[in-house]
């Protein structure tokens, strides 16, 4: 069956420290993966896209076909990365978006 | 530009009682979509819309029902309200193909179910 796992419900990191946010999935096909943030009282948004392969807010994230991964990582963690992060599958046939449990970020001054 | 708009933000429902939230979006996006969001369980997907005429059970699509009305309007609906539905729903629209696909959220409704 198609899903996408993030085992950790709460990460919890000092300032200034590295971020390493964990997915993983499953899925026959070809995956599309992304990664979406929801920061306090405000909308769910689109962070990054591991097609792209771009770095937005100084995160990236590397598919990993042979682990079936696509973590997200950030060398210094800053206080405003606090928030909700999702990763997501996109079944591309089916234009059918599926999410993980999320992570929820921690900065610590 | 408005995005996605959902309606109610907030609602409290009897068990039992029914109801149907709306959302519409302004992208003229082919895909639709309901989640709900839970302590602990993330997104999960409820029913989409992958275009104008289609609808398609997602994970947890027990106690709900979908109308894609138009390509603008895709809502969802409670027919007899359960406490276990007490949660946070996100309507979101996409184009629907491609691999730079994006999905846009609503700003959610809160609902409670007593």
């Amino acid at each position: 069956a198609q899903r996408v796992t993030q085992p950790e419900k709460l990460l919890s990191v000092f300032k200034g420290a590295p971020v390493e946010l964990k997915c993983n999935y499953s899925y026959s096909g070809s995956p599309e993966l992304f990664w979406y943030v929801q920061y306090s009282r405000q909308r769910l948004q689109l962070l990054l896209r591991h097609i792209s392969r771009e770095s937005i807010k100084g995160f990236t994230a590397d598919l990993n076909k042979g682990e079936t991964s696509f973590h997200l990582k950030k060398p210094f963690a800053q206080e405003e990365d606090s928030a909700m992060y999702y990763c997501a599958l996109l079944y591309s046939s089916a234009s059918k978006i599926i999410f993980g449990s999320g992570t929820r970020l921690s900065i610590r001054p | 530009n408005a995005g996605v708009t959902q309606t109610p933000k907030f609602q409290v429902l009897k068990t039992g009682q029914s109801m149907t939230l709306q959302c519409a979006q302004d992208m003229n996006h082919n895909s639709m979509y309901w989640y709900r969001q839970d302590p602990g369980m993330g997104l999960r997907l409820i029913y989409y819309s992958a275009s104008e005429g289609t609808t398609d059970k997602g994970e947890v699509p027990n106690g709900y029902n979908v109308s894609r009305l138009n390509k603008r309007e895709f809502s969802l609906r409670l027919e007899s309200a359960a406490p276990s539905q007490t949660s946070v729903y996100f309507c979101a629209s996409s184009e629907g193909q491609g691999s730079n696909t994006e999905a846009f959220f609503g700003q959610g409704t809160r609902l409670t179910v007593v």
